[in-house]
């Protein structure tokens, strides 16, 4: 079945290191997103990626990095210059066009904790 | 003014109940808007697009007033399933061939026995 892996699901860090989370679809989607969720708020867009070899800062990119060299991976480095990174963390994709165009598909998650 | 406002709630409805929720946009060149469920703890799944002239699937019916720039959910028959929290998405075009979609913070539903 097509999806979206995201891994770790769970991963603590002391403070002062980098972590890199893993986003993997199989969907053929063209473009894909991560976001940030915090207790009781909204989802947050930290980075997007249109397409291979490009990608956009979102509303809060600060202290966060990605790549999208292959188009079916997307992985984003929580780095030590994010202040606070304890939160849960979306990847989504979608496919881009005129049928079905906007409709995002999310994977299950990855709960970073900082200790 | 937020750009997409949602009821926080909680909600807390009988078994059986009807409940609505309604979700205000701000951007007027919003073109598509979704309901998404996310149960506690996991990741937010599709629950149904809305469409302009309203939409029904099964127990659920999303209408959109352009007008007012509002859209709703209505549950119908309230099962205890349904307790999760609901959010509001409404994509825009940003140009040069984005979008961008933004999320309401979600409308808590606890649905009681």
């Amino acid at each position: 079945d097509g999806g979206i892996t995201q891994s770790p699901k769970y991963l603590f860090r002391k403070e002062g290191q980098n972590v890199t989370l893993s986003c993997e679809q199989n969907l053929n989607h063209d473009a894909m997103y991560w976001y940030r969720q915090d207790p009781g708020q909204g989802l947050r867009l930290i980075y997007y990626s249109q397409i291979v070899n490009d990608f956009q800062k979102g509303d809060i990119a600060e202290g966060y990095s990605v790549s999208r060299e292959k188009k079916e991976s997307f992985p984003l480095t929580v780095t030590s210059a994010q202040k606070n990174p304890t939160a849960f963390y979306l990847c989504a994709s979608r496919r881009t066009g005129p049928s079905g165009a906007n409709v995002l598909t999310f994977g299950a998650g990855s709960r970073l904790t900082v200790l | 003014r937020k750009e997409v406002e949602q009821d926080p709630g909680p909600f807390n409805v009988p078994e059986g109940a009807t409940v609505a929720f309604n979700c205000t946009y701000s951007n007027s060149a919003s073109q598509s808007f979704f309901w998404y469920r996310q149960d506690c703890r996991k990741e937010p799944k599709l629950l149904m697009s809305v469409y302009s002239s309203g939409n029904e699937d099964g127990r659920f019916t999303a209408q959109l007033n352009r007008a007012s720039q509002y859209i709703s959910l209505l549950i119908r028959d309230s099962k205890l399933s349904d307790s999760a929290t609901y959010l509001c998405v409404v994509n825009a075009y940003s140009g040069a061939g984005s979008y961008q979609l933004t999320f309401g913070k979600g409308t808590k539903l606890s649905v009681i026995p």
